[in-house]
């Protein structure tokens, strides 16, 4: 089966830090991969998508990058943190056609 | 491209009480459309999904019923429980879309 593996789960940063998330995806070959933010109470803002190694979409400009230097790792990172990068990070990842979309645990990132 | 707006944006019941959240979309040619459920400080999970062929699927004291017509579709729990609080989320995709659409959530709560 398939599995989606999201570290860490907390995360305290200061300001101008930099960031690196790291997802990986077991059990699929060539999944769709995703970042989101959820900020406190709200809803998910995808960041960036993967259809395959190299491939980076972004769907919202910030400061921060993504990167899929392996088919089933997708890395979020930033080289200096914000304060409005505070929020809880959800990677997933889906197959190829219309289907079910999975997310793993999350990070919760807060910048003092 | 797809926009799908989800409502209420919070709703409480009674225990035992029924729950209905509804969706649109705006794209016609959407065919699978999944629902999640995110407990507090928890990843989304899914927790129903129907496709473009079927009018309306039922698991347990969950159903969702679509109407491609309308272009919407809805999430009904029966007996509601207090461990149904969470934040319900519905989405949309077609066929050639990279991504899911996600509505902007419901909150809602269980009133014991």
């Amino acid at each position: 089966s398939q599995t989606i593996h999201q570290w860490p789960a907390t995360l305290v940063q200061p300001v101008g830090s930099p960031l690196s998330l790291e997802c990986t995806v077991e059990g699929t070959s060539n999944p769709n991969l995703y970042w989101y933010r959820q900020a406190a109470g709200r809803g998910l803002q995808l960041l960036f998508y993967s259809v395959g190694i190299g491939q980076i979409s972004s769907e919202v400009p910030q400061n921060l990058s993504a990167s899929r230097p392996q088919d089933r790792q997708f890395i979020l990172s930033s080289k200096k943190l914000l304060l409005s990068d505070s929020g809880f990070y959800l990677c997933a990842w889906r197959g190829t056609g219309p289907g079910p979309q999975h997310f793993g645990d999350g990070t919760r990132l807060s910048i003092l | 491209g797809e926009n799908v707006e989800q409502h209420p944006s919070t709703l409480s019941v009674q225990e035992g009480d029924s729950a209905v959240i509804k969706c649109t979309y705006s794209d016609s040619a959407s065919n699978y459309f999944p629902w999640y459920k995110q407990e507090l400080g928890k990843r989304p999970q899914l927790i129903i999904d129907i496709r473009s062929n079927v009018g309306e699927k039922k698991d347990q004291r969950i159903a969702v019923t679509l109407n491609k017509t309308a272009k919407h579709f809805s999430l009904h729990i029966t007996e509601t429980q207090p461990e149904d609080s969470a934040v319900y989320f519905c989405a949309a995709i077609s066929g050639s879309a990279r991504q899911l659409t996600f509505g902007s959530g419901t909150q809602l709560t269980v009133l014991p």
